[in-house]
């Protein structure tokens, strides 16, 4: 099986910053890598396919990057809103997601 | 407009079943690669199953063998039996449509991305 660490398990920014997550898998997944944000009641929403890229309707503020095992998920400028959990998820072979990283805003 | 509206969630004993239903709208559940991701309370996601061309399916080793994934065509429905239920498996159930990348083959899927999702329902097992 395919094990999906995430780095860090929790941040607390403020408006305005850059914020990045790092994901990492147990082995090359290729571009297969989504990242979702769920926020406290609700079901995860799509943010990025195939490691970079952007979901119809998503903020441009979001970005991702990488390949292999290593991939990031950016948010340019955090905003209120973005408050939330967020999740990569590899689908290559047998899906999989990672721990989750807990945003707050400062 | 896509919809997806999980029912059938509930308490139930150790070593009983439960049905899961999904009712589709704005699309057509037998053309599209579908799965069911839970989560339990406090905890992340955890892909569950996925059913794809025909009644084609494959599901996580922590659930193979005791749950069952189908679709009702005549409904537009996604379907999950829940057999031999034990307390690991409480957490809110979710059913997810695929965003038409997914490839299933054998043992193997890739490509899976759960592109719209219902609002979960909650499985508790409890003795």
């Amino acid at each position: 099986d395919i094990q999906m660490t995430q780095s860090p398990s929790s941040l607390s920014a403020s408006v305005g910053d850059r914020v990045t997550i790092t994901c990492r898998a147990s082995q090359s997944i290729s571009s297969y890598l989504n990242w979702y944000q769920q926020k406290p009641g609700k079901a995860p929403k799509l943010l990025i396919y195939t490691a970079s890229s952007l979901q119809s309707g998503v903020p441009s503020r979001f970005s991702g990057s990488g390949s292999g095992t290593d991939f990031t998920l950016t948010i340019s400028s955090l905003q209120p809103e973005d408050s939330a959990t967020y999740y990569c998820q590899q689908s290559y072979i047998t899906p999989s997601f990672g721990p989750g990283t807990k945003v707050d805003i400062k | 407009e896509v919809q997806l509206v999980e029912s059938g969630g509930g308490l139930v004993q150790p070593g009983e079943s439960l049905r899961l239903s999904c009712a589709a709208s704005g699309f057509t559940v037998s053309t599209n690669y579908m799965s069911w991701v839970r989560q339990a309370p406090g905890k992340g996601l955890e892909w569950v199953s996925v059913i794809y061309s025909g009644d084609s399916t494959y599901y996580a080793d922590s659930v193979k063998g005791r749950f069952t994934i189908s679709r009702d065509n005549s409904k537009n429905t996604l379907n999950l039996q829940m057999n031999s239920l034990r307390t690991e498996d409480t957490a809110v159930y979710y059913c997810a449509r695929d965003r038409g990348s997914a490839y299933c083959s054998g043992d193997r899927c890739y490509g899976v991305t759960n592109e719209y999702w219902g609002q979960g329902t909650l499985v508790t097992v409890s003795s």
